[in-house]
């Protein structure tokens, strides 16, 4: 089955630490993205790319970091220069870009110890 | 970044009641999307909107493109259960550098 697979599904980070979280897909897109999301709010862009070995930052990128070497793999790095790092995590794709339709992955939630 | 104004911020209602909720931007959008998103699970893509006027219907789910572009709004027939969650507007603009922009949310309960 095409989708996207996001993990883990629960992390926990220590201070001071760097974590990674996963996003894998097979649907061939060629966008991806991650979104933050905190209880009771709406999604927050971090990071998106549109093809391989290129990246854009979104709103809210401090404290984060991504790589695009595989069309397929979009993997999000939590600095400890995050410092306030809880929350759910959500990887998307879509087929293009702007105004495309966003499919998204079961999501990450990342806690701090 | 900008993030829509979507109301009610939560709703509770009996299983077979109709449902409805609206979405509002200062800006104009050229597409709007409908999401479903429950407990620990990512948001599913409901219905998606491309025109002006546009009225696109899912199963009980019918969905609204605002006349002025600036608005989008969702109506569920007949609840049941099942449709517990959050339902999140989204909205893209021409020029927008790759991106959409989300609401907040409303949070949909169904009592029996």
């Amino acid at each position: 089955d095409g989708g996207i697979t996001q993990s883990p599904k629960y992390l926990f980070r220590k201070e001071g630490q760097n974590v990674t979280l996963s996003c894998e897909q097979n649907l061939n897109h060629d966008a991806m993205y991650w979104y933050r999301q905190d209880p009771g709010q709406g999604l927050r862009l971090i990071y998106y790319s549109q093809i391989v070995n290129d990246f854009q930052k979104g709103d809210i990128a401090e404290g984060y970091s991504v790589s695009r070497e595989k069309k397929e793999s979009f993997p999000l790095t939590v600095t400890s220069a995050q410092k306030n790092p809880t929350a759910f995590y959500l990887c998307a794709s879509s087929m293009a870009g702007p105004g495309e339709k966003l499919f998204f992955g079961s999501g990450t939630q990342l806690s701090v110890l | 970044g900008q993030q829509l104004n979507q109301s009610p911020q939560s709703m509770f209602i009996q299983e077979g009641e109709d449902v409805s909720m609206n979405c509002t931007s200062s800006s104009i959008f050229n597409t709007w999307l409908w999401y479903k998103q429950e407990p620990g699970e990512g948001p599913v893509l409901l219905i998606a909107l491309y025109k002006a006027g546009e009225l696109t219907s899912n199963g009980r789910l019918t969905a609204q493109f605002g006349i002025t572009r600036k608005d989008s709004f969702l109506n569920i027939s007949a609840s049941i259960p099942s449709d517990v969650g959050i339902y999140f507007c989204a909205g893209h603009s021409t020029g927008t550098a790759s991106k959409l922009t989300f609401g907040t949310g409303t949070r949909l309960q169904v009592t029996l």
